[in-house]
């Protein structure tokens, strides 16, 4: 079956560090999102991408999606403390969507 | 304004008697989506339905069951839940399947 992993698993940054993790698909991919979790809430939509080698940025988050379309990454530029939560990329099955292993993010004041 | 509602946030029940979870939208997509999401772990898909028709992952136990009532309301039905049936349930709709997906904010099951 379709398996989207992350890596890594946990990440502890100092405020102002750079921070990025990485997504993996054993399949290629249709499109791939990224999703913001925050301590005790729920996934949140960040971006889709969908064309091959595709970068885009929002302020300090760079989505990149590989050019096979099977790896995918998020790099935030200077880490804040509101960068806190679990980023997971998503992957769409065959009429449905994956959710990836997820990176844990803390950031150290 | 919350666009997906999940009621109620927080659910406790005993072992082995019924509880239902219930979503509602207001983004009238046609897909809502039915998530289970443990401590520490990814959200697992347990079934959607696109419209009316009804899409049971192959690995989610016969105890979970699903209703959609209309375009707006979907609930989640535990026949039995069991210790291991304690989580976070996420509800989430799409326009279409596998484009950009809303999540409510989820009910946290406790069974003792």
């Amino acid at each position: 079956g379709q398996q989207v992993m992350q890596i890594p698993q946990y990440q502890h940054v100092q405020e102002g560090e750079d921070f990025t993790t990485y997504c993996n698909s054993s399949t290629t991919l249709s499109n791939i999102q990224w999703y913001k979790q925050r301590p005790g809430g729920h996934p949140v939509f960040l971006i889709q991408l969908v064309k091959s080698g595709e970068v885009k940025k929002q302020k300090r988050l760079t989505f990149q999606f590989g050019e096979a379309k099977k790896n995918s990454s998020l790099h935030i530029t200077a880490t804040q403390t509101t960068d806190v939560g679990t980023y997971f990329c998503a992957g769409p099955g065959a009429n449905n969507l994956f959710f990836g292993t997820g990176t844990r993010l803390t950031v150290i004041p | 304004d919350a666009m997906v509602i999940q009621n109620p946030r927080y659910q406790v029940t005993q072992f082995g008697k019924p509880v239902t979870l219930s979503c509602s939208q207001t983004l009238n997509h046609n897909v809502m989506y039915w998530y289970q999401q443990k401590s520490s772990q990814a959200p697992k898909l347990l079934f959607h339905y696109y419209d009316k028709d009804f899409n049971n992952e192959a690995d989610t136990p016969d105890n979970f069951q699903s209703r959609r009532p209309n375009t707006s309301f979907c609930f989640l039905d535990i026949r039995s839940p069991g210790l291991g049936d304690a989580a976070m349930y996420l509800c989430a709709t799409s326009s279409r399947l596998i484009t950009e997906a809303f999540f409510g904010q989820g009910t946290r099951l406790t069974v003792v």
